[in-house]
């Protein structure tokens, strides 16, 4: 499976956007860019995916770069509910989704 | 719509007993997977179904670990004889469509003592 890079940890005032990267070099042309994040206690929630046009729902957006070796999950007004682990993931179709240690953003009053 | 329903939330048992555990996917979903989730570290793919077809099991300990998928639709987890280390927390989740999110159950919490 391919691996991405993403920061150990991150900060952000309430209010504010947060830009998550992602690195994903080794990207091949079938792998799906998947976000999830995980709240204290709870099982991981999926938050958005792509495969190479940007996406937007109404979680977050996602930016995907034109060469798809690097990613950006965009929060547009962080709230103190959206403190968690962000996990990037690249899925080939059908494959297991397989997460790293992702980036514990922290949301300040 | 319901989400992804496991039981139970928390269990405790000695070494070396057995331990089940039990999912509900959301309906529809026909791909579900089971995760192991160490304290600290991010969740780990024990077993990925499609339907009740097994697709990948390559990281499950299959000397003490089973799990099974009944008519492709709920499924169950069992540890048996369970270890010190397998205390961690196991989630389920299902999806569906294979390039589709995944939706998470809460959890199950299993501390071995």
């Amino acid at each position: 499976d391919a691996k991405t890079t993403q920061p150990n940890s991150m900060e952000s005032n309430e209010e504010e956007p947060v830009h998550l990267p992602c690195n994903h070099s080794t990207i091949s042309g079938t792998d799906y860019i998947h976000w999830y994040r995980q709240l204290p206690s709870q099982g991981p929630e999926y938050v958005i995916h792509g495969l190479t046009s940007n996406v937007n729902n109404r979680m977050a957006s996602l930016a995907i770069a034109e060469d798809r070796k690097s990613s950006t999950l965009i929060l547009h007004r962080a709230t103190l509910r959206d403190a968690a682990v962000y996990y990037c993931i690249l899925n080939e179709k059908g494959r297991q989704l397989t997460f790293g240690s992702g980036t514990q953003l922290t949301v300040l009053p | 719509e319901a989400g992804v329903a496991q039981s139970p939330r928390y269990k405790i048992i000695e070494k070396r007993q057995s331990v089940a555990f039990w999912c509900n996917p959301i309906s529809g979903h026909a791909t579900l997977y089971w995760y192991q989730q160490i304290l600290g570290q991010g969740p780990k793919l024990l077993i990925q179904f499609q339907n009740n077809g097994v697709v990948d099991d390559s990281q499950l300990p299959k000397d003490r670990f089973s799990a099974e998928r009944l008519k492709g639709v709920d499924s169950t987890l069992k540890i048996q004889p369970a270890k010190l280390e397998d205390s961690a927390v196991y989630l389920c989740a299902s999806s569906l469509e294979l390039i589709g999110g995944a939706f998470f159950g809460q959890g199950t919490r299993l501390t071995v003592v």
